[in-house]
């Protein structure tokens, strides 16, 4: 199984201010089709989760481009500009590249 | 606009079974495959089940490999989790997601307890 490793565990952050979260993976993400299929996804309180990024740097329909994701291979960053109070939450990473897909276990952003 | 939207959920005792819905609209059911995710109270994700669009192909987590069946019926534009043999440890909140090799849309979860 791919083991997602996130951090840090938890931050917190300055309105108007950058946070970077970074995400590992046990293994390559790259697809034999050559996608990687690396996604970012935020659980805001009291909410189900919702898609910010796919394939590691495409932003989901609707999602600012304060959000922005780079990586390749086994390491990937999200990054959040001129953050924003709607901004709090568990921010997850999560691979569909292989089953079982697998999660990181979170990182949370305090204002 | 796309709504997932699961019940079933509840309290249930130790062993029993239980059977998840999951109500989709807005998009082409039948075009898409679907999953389960669960969260343990206070946990992160993990995923349980997948069915390609077809019912062609499910994948499961090893842990409810011989106990939860995952089904859909696209002409009543839903999707299943049957679970039986449920131990304390499945309590959780359940999400249905509908796949796009990502998990594109989310439904608002069902409560499931187990406990006797």
């Amino acid at each position: 199984d791919v083991v997602m490793t996130q951090t840090p565990v938890s931050m917190s952050v300055s309105l108007g201010g950058q946070v970077s979260i970074s995400c590992r993976s046990s293994q390559s993400l790259v697809h034999s089709n050559g996608n990687t299929y690396l996604s970012w996804y935020i659980q805001k309180p009291s909410q189900s989760p919702q898609l910010l990024i796919y394939k590691v740097s495409n932003r989901f329909s609707g999602v600012s481009d304060r959000f922005s994701g780079s990586g390749s291979g086994t390491d990937f960053t999200l990054k959040i500009s001129r953050v924003e109070p709607d901004d709090l939450g568990v921010y997850y990473c999560g691979q569909s590249t292989q089953y079982p897909l697998t999660f990181g276990s979170g990182t949370k952003l305090e204002i | 606009e796309v709504q997932l939207v699961e019940s079933g959920g509840g309290l249930v005792q130790p062993g029993r079974s239980l059977k998840l819905s999951c109500l989709a609209s807005g998009f082409t059911f039948s075009n898409y495959g679907m999953n389960w995710i669960r969260q343990a109270p206070g946990k992160g994700l993990e995923w349980v089940a997948s069915i390609s669009s077809s019912s062609s192909y499910t994948y499961s987590v090893d842990t409810v490999k011989g106990r939860f069946t995952i089904s859909r019926d696209n002409a009543k534009n839903t999707l299943y989790l049957q679970m039986t043999s449920l131990r304390s440890e499945d309590t959780a909140s359940y999400y249905c997601a509908r796949s796009d090799n990502n998990l594109d849309y989310w439904g608002q979860g069902v409560m499931v307890t187990v406990s006797s």
